[in-house]
């Protein structure tokens, strides 16, 4: 199993309301991360989770908060979020260890009213 | 720190014509090389990837990329694009050894003309 499964596909929210996108993955991988991508625009690093723990977070700020359950499994929880926080949000893994070829889920497509 | 440039935002192109997508970088260390293209509305996949060895990188879908340590490029190019290779190509660095943080450049959107 060679990839990386992203839900929901399409998330609408209101600014009050807590939401919760999930990524999984089943290749052994040890990094998973966490990318914002505005329209025409390359992604942008929010966080990378290293063997289960929290080991970059670029200065996000906390109404996204990440969680590592489990190795597989990774989930970004909402809150109080603003309209300009509407993107996609990307989840990669990689191996973690040799080198740093990152594998992308198909993305959560965000909107917030 | 590294950095990608690339410096085409759009390289419109008739079907079956050859194209180049150009790359360079920046960074005093050792890097890893890679391209992704994203297809609209989806996430991104890697097309191919340059870690060490062969300075010639090539994927199954007939692209192909060098590595040039002394023009720091990693140009993608293909001799006979097809409608379907529409999408938005971005060039990625990272550091080598390890886990590295990822640069990624600003995307190149190839528009294949029929």
């Amino acid at each position: 199993d060679t990839e990386v499964t992203q839900t929901p596909k399409h998330l609408v929210m209101g600014m009050t309301n807590k939401k919760s996108l999930k990524c999984e993955q089943h290749m052994g991988h040890r990094a998973m991360y966490w990318y914002k991508q505005k329209a025409k625009k390359p992604p942008e690093l929010m966080f990378v989770y290293s063997y289960e723990k929290l080991s970059i977070n670029e200065s996000v700020p906390s109404r996204f908060s990440p969680e590592c359950p489990n190795s597989s499994l990774l989930n970004l929880h909402l809150h109080a979020l603003q309209p300009e926080d509407s993107a996609l949000y990307l989840c990669a893994s990689s191996q973690g260890t040799i080198n740093n070829e990152q594998f992308f889920g198909p993305g959560t497509r965000l909107t917030v009213l | 720190a590294q950095s990608v440039t690339q410096l085409d935002s759009q390289v419109p192109v008739f079907e079956e014509a050859p194209v180049e997508l150009r790359c360079n970088y920046s960074s005093s260390v050792s890097v890893y090389l890679f391209w992704y293209v994203q297809y609209p509305n989806q996430g991104l996949q890697l097309l191919l990837k340059y870690l060490s060895g062969s300075t010639l990188v090539k994927s199954i879908n007939g692209f192909e990329a060098e590595f040039n340590k002394s023009q720091t490029s990693f140009h993608l190019r293909k001799p006979s694009v097809h409608i379907s290779d529409t999408a938005e190509y971005f060039c990625a660095v990272s550091r080598s050894g390890g886990y590295q943080k990822v640069t990624f450049g600003t995307g190149t959107k190839l528009q294949v003309i029929p």
